[in-house]
């Protein structure tokens, strides 16, 4: 157990639909990044927040967007829904920015989206 | 654009023996990091070794090792003794040593699926 926790762990909607995947980081990390793993694709970083701010994007759609709460939860939500978004979401917090000594990423268990 | 690069989609290996995973990456930075995680079915993604670009010494964790050969832009995994529960996804990936420049993200490989034979 990773100490991330990303809810819910599996998601089913329709082509067009809008749906919010959650995510806590561990507690006193307060980067969160968001990373897509699918068939074709493989893992991608899409944003990183820290603190509650947007720190880093990657390869984000503009459908996609993100947010960081004071309580440094943050949800990914992802809108118009394509069968090729359907792919495993990733959440992973670290203690402070990127690279450091210690700052390695700890990954949650993921979100299984499918869209159908 | 910054790649990661695993030639190998699928290694096989006997139980007990030594595996070594392939990875090579495209860099313009001269300090980075690089990562090896490993992915089990379960889809848990679990960190198994770290190296720092200006630390020559590779990194080893227990039956995990690295070779790390920084000028050919090299980043392979040896496992020894062969265990049933290293069966899994392997990643090689590479991170920023500082942040800023809007590539905080790590970049991954495709990945290598790892068998171990009893």
């Amino acid at each position: 157990d990773s100490g991330v926790t990303q809810t819910p762990k599996h998601l089913i909607t329709a082509t067009g639909q809008r749906v919010t995947l959650r995510c806590s980081p561990r507690s006193g990390d307060l980067s969160v990044y968001w990373y897509q793993q699918s068939l074709d694709q493989g893992l991608q970083f899409l944003i990183q927040y820290y603190n509650g701010e947007e720190r880093a994007k990657g390869n984000i759609l503009e459908r996609f967007s993100a947010q960081q709460f004071p309580d440094l939860h943050s949800e990914l939500n992802l809108s118009s829904l394509e069968l090729g978004d359907s792919a495993l979401y990733f959440c992973a917090s670290s203690v402070g920015l990127a690279g450091g000594a210690h700052n390695e990423q700890f990954f949650g268990p993921g979100t299984r989206l499918t869209v159908l | 654009a910054q790649t990661v690069t695993q030639s190998q989609p699928e290694m096989s290996v006997q139980e007990a023996e030594t595996v070594t995973l392939s990875c090579t990456y495209d860099t313009s930075e001269s300090d980075y990091y690089l990562f090896w995680y490993k992915q089990p079915p379960s889809r848990q993604m679990i960190l198994v070794i770290r190296q720092e670009a200006y630390k020559q010494q590779n990194a080893t964790e227990n039956r995990f090792s690295v070779n790390f050969q920084k000028a050919a832009k090299s980043f392979s995994l040896k496992i020894s003794d062969s265990q049933l529960g290293d069966a899994a996804m392997y990643f090689c990936a590479r991170g920023p040593k500082y942040s800023g420049g809007g590539a905080d993200g790590l970049t991954f490989g495709k990945g290598t699926h790892l068998i171990i034979q009893p």
